[in-house]
């Protein structure tokens, strides 16, 4: 199983929106609504923000919000914040009943 | 408040084998599934496998398969993961992480670093 794809890198500057891709195959972003998106700060255990594509669970900022077309989905921040930055990576679950992640986007606020 | 604590920081020779713990508390251990994630340094997130608490059924990555192991005590909500035939690369923070129902995690541990080295 291959892990998604995610741009290494994507940048903003304060209040601004941003969005991190996440491409997969047909055997897994593309078969479920089961797309989850995590958040790391260096040094740091990832913390739940997007899950089934869209929803967020309690406590996470509505600038947080995902979406899916075909085989790649998305995560859109908007007015960004010096707190953003971090590490994002997009999870999928797979017809094998297994997981993947994907290779993690830096994003940085300007 | 769910809390999952792992054990701590472990060195290893190559070949060796590693079991590292993970006790959950403040739910119902038994009503959620367990994964395993690990992350190499300055690497990404890598998923393992999972467990269910209660039936004690696993799936595994397939990369893992035949090394890694998925067990539980149910009487003291610990789970345990199990990796055997260390290598150098194997050289990992590793997690555990509740199935929140939804197909994700949404509680994790504070992470074990594994470091393998002759």
């Amino acid at each position: 199983q291959s892990a998604l794809t995610q741009p290494p890198s994507v940048s903003g500057s304060p209040g601004q929106s941003v969005t991190i891709s996440c491409t997969g195959t047909s055997s897994d972003v593309g078969s479920y609504n089961r797309v989850s998106w995590y958040q790391q700060p260096p040094g740091t255990a990832p913390k739940l923000m997007i899950y089934e594509v869209s929803n967020r669970p309690s406590g996470v900022p509505d600038r947080f919000s995902g979406s899916k077309s075909g085989n790649t989905a998305s995560l859109t921040i908007s007015g960004l914040q010096a707190e953003d930055e971090a590490d994002y990576y997009c999870s999928s679950y797979t017809i094998s009943s297994t997981w993947v992640f994907g290779g993690g986007t830096k994003l940085t606020v300007l | 408040q769910v809390q999952l604590v792992q054990s701590g920081a472990e060195v290893k020779k190559p070949g060796a084998s590693v079991k590292v713990s993970c006790k959950a508390s403040g739910y119902t251990f038994t009503g959620y599934y367990m994964h395993w994630v690990r992350q190499a340094p300055g690497q990404g997130l890598e998923w393992m496998g999972r467990i269910n608490p209660n039936s004690g059924d696993t799936n595994y990555a397939q990369k893992f398969q035949g090394r890694v192991t998925l067990t539980r005590d149910t009487s003291i909500s610990t789970a345990y993961m199990d990796l055997s035939r260390l290598r150098s690369d194997d050289t990992a923070v590793y997690f555990c992480a509740r199935d929140g129902h939804g197909y994700n995690c949404d509680y994790w541990g504070q992470g074990t670093l594994v470091s393998v080295s002759s």
